[in-house]
């Protein structure tokens, strides 16, 4: 099975800077690729599919890259709000495995 | 507006068996794949199962393959998992997901807790 990884595991971050989070496939997944924001306590919400489609809703601010094995999240300017757990998933086959999630928090 | 809500968790012990539901509104439930997600306490997204708009194409994770049956019934608005033979390590908040790659609607999830 592909495995799935994130990094880093943590991050604090300013409010107005640029974050960028790192998913890695451990086999080609094309861009069958989603992400995920999970506040504290909350349901997990569908940020970006396709590696790089914003969500409709989704702000501006959240964008998305890759293909194959390499993709990456980025905030372009860090907002309390953005407070959360970021996962990526693979859905190019099953097992749609998720990555162990990145954490982000405010400095 | 989707909707989608749990039911069923609880309180089981280690051998036993739990039937979780899930209630779907606001699109067209029979036209959409469905999944359910899994977290542990403090963990991380664990993917569970995945069953196709007909039903036609069921996937499991490894670690409940054997054990979960997933199924659906289209005219009720219905995903089901039944949980047989569970373990400790099954106890978490379950949440169906719709969506037949990403998954676009969650539920508010539904905890099972597996001791003795």
């Amino acid at each position: 099975d592909i495995q799935m990884t994130q990094s880093p595991s943590s991050l604090s971050a300013s409010v107005g800077d640029r974050v960028t989070i790192t998913c890695r496939a451990s086999q080609g997944i094309s861009n069958y690729l989603a992400w995920y924001q999970q506040k504290p306590g909350k349901v997990p919400k569908l940020l970006i599919y396709a590696a790089s489609t914003l969500q409709s809703g989704v702000p501006s601010r959240f964008s998305g890259s890759g293909s194959g094995t390499d993709f990456t999240l980025t905030i372009s300017s860090l907002q309390p709000e953005d407070v959360a757990t970021y996962y990526c998933q693979k859905y190019n086959s099953a097992p749609f495995t998720f990555g162990p999630g990145t954490k982000v928090d405010i400095k | 507006e989707v909707q989608l809500v749990e039911s069923g968790g609880g309180l089981v012990q280690p051998g036993g068996s739990l039937r979780l539901s899930c209630a779907a509104s606001g699109f067209t439930f029979s036209s959409y794949s469905m999944n359910w997600v899994r977290q542990a306490p403090g963990k991380g997204l664990e993917w569970v199962s995945y069953i196709s708009s007909s039903s036609s194409t069921i996937y499991y994770a490894d670690s409940v393959k054997g054990r979960f049956t997933i199924s659906r019934d289209n005219a009720k608005n219905s995903l089901y998992l039944q949980m047989n033979s569970l373990r400790d390590e099954d106890t978490a908040v379950y949440y169906c997901a719709s969506g037949g790659g990403s998954l676009w609607g969650w539920g508010q999830g539904t905890l099972v807790t597996v001791s003795s």
